[in-house]
């Protein structure tokens, strides 16, 4: 597809499970990011990959969270023994090359719900 | 500590006026600005930016005003029209996002414009 492509869409799991989020960005952007928007929250920018270089996790709020981006394409975020304060709109987005003029293009989100 | 404040969680117009989003910012160290607008169910979407070099950027019905010396930047839609409808996030980023896109975002305005 054209656009930043997020799977799935919604995702409910119980409190303790792991959950896995899949993001497919634009090809050819070797610039990958993701954000959460909590309930009345703005976006929380949480990790930011940039080709083969060294990822910036500046913004994961836990041990529980990590990101892996696969032959600089396909990105999944992992959330380990959710809990209900993960409950959110996990947001991914992607750029050509990660300067700071360029526009960011982002995906649908997964909508997360932590019982 | 919010660096990028949005106070006015909500704003309505009718259409044909003008709309004024307003936001203000804490770090000095900010000097590029963007707009993106959320509709319900789809990721944000790149409006307008303006570098710290300029203090006004226009695009079609979309003016972006920069006051540094007050660190208040506002987003002007006119006319307003209803399809102008969504959530408003104000973004910054700064020099110590390195060369990234990395972007501290607003908690976001949600426009109504009434027909």
């Amino acid at each position: 597809g054209a656009g930043v492509s997020q799977s799935p869409s919604n995702k409910v799991t119980e409190k303790g499970k792991d959950v896995e989020l899949r993001c497919d960005p634009i090809s050819g952007h070797t610039a990958l990011y993701w954000y959460r928007q909590s309930l009345g929250q703005g976006l929380e920018f949480l990790i930011y990959f940039q080709g083969n270089s060294a990822p910036d996790k500046s913004g994961l709020p836990s041990d529980r969270f990590s990101a892996e981006r696969t032959g600089g394409s396909v990105s999944t975020l992992t959330i380990q023994r959710t809990q209900q304060e993960d409950s959110a709109v996990y947001l991914c987005a992607s750029s050509l090359v990660g300067t700071r003029s360029e526009k960011l293009f982002f995906g649908s989100g997964t909508q997360l719900s932590v019982l | 500590d919010q660096q990028v404040k949005q106070n006015s969680p909500s704003l309505s117009v009718q259409e044909g006026r003008i709309s004024i989003l307003n936001c203000d910012y804490t770090n000095s160290m900010f000097d590029y600005f963007l707009w993106y607008k959320k509709y319900p169910a789809e990721g944000p979407t790149f409006l307008i930016s303006i570098s710290s070099i300029k203090d006004k950027n226009e695009d079609g019905r979309f003016t972006v005003f920069l006051n540094k010396s007050a660190k208040h930047l506002s987003l002007h839609i006119v006319p307003s029209q209803p399809g102008d409808s969504a959530v408003y996030f104000c973004a910054a980023s700064g020099f110590m996002s390195s060369n990234t896109g990395k972007l501290i975002f607003g908690q976001g305005t949600t426009l109504q414009v009434k027909p």
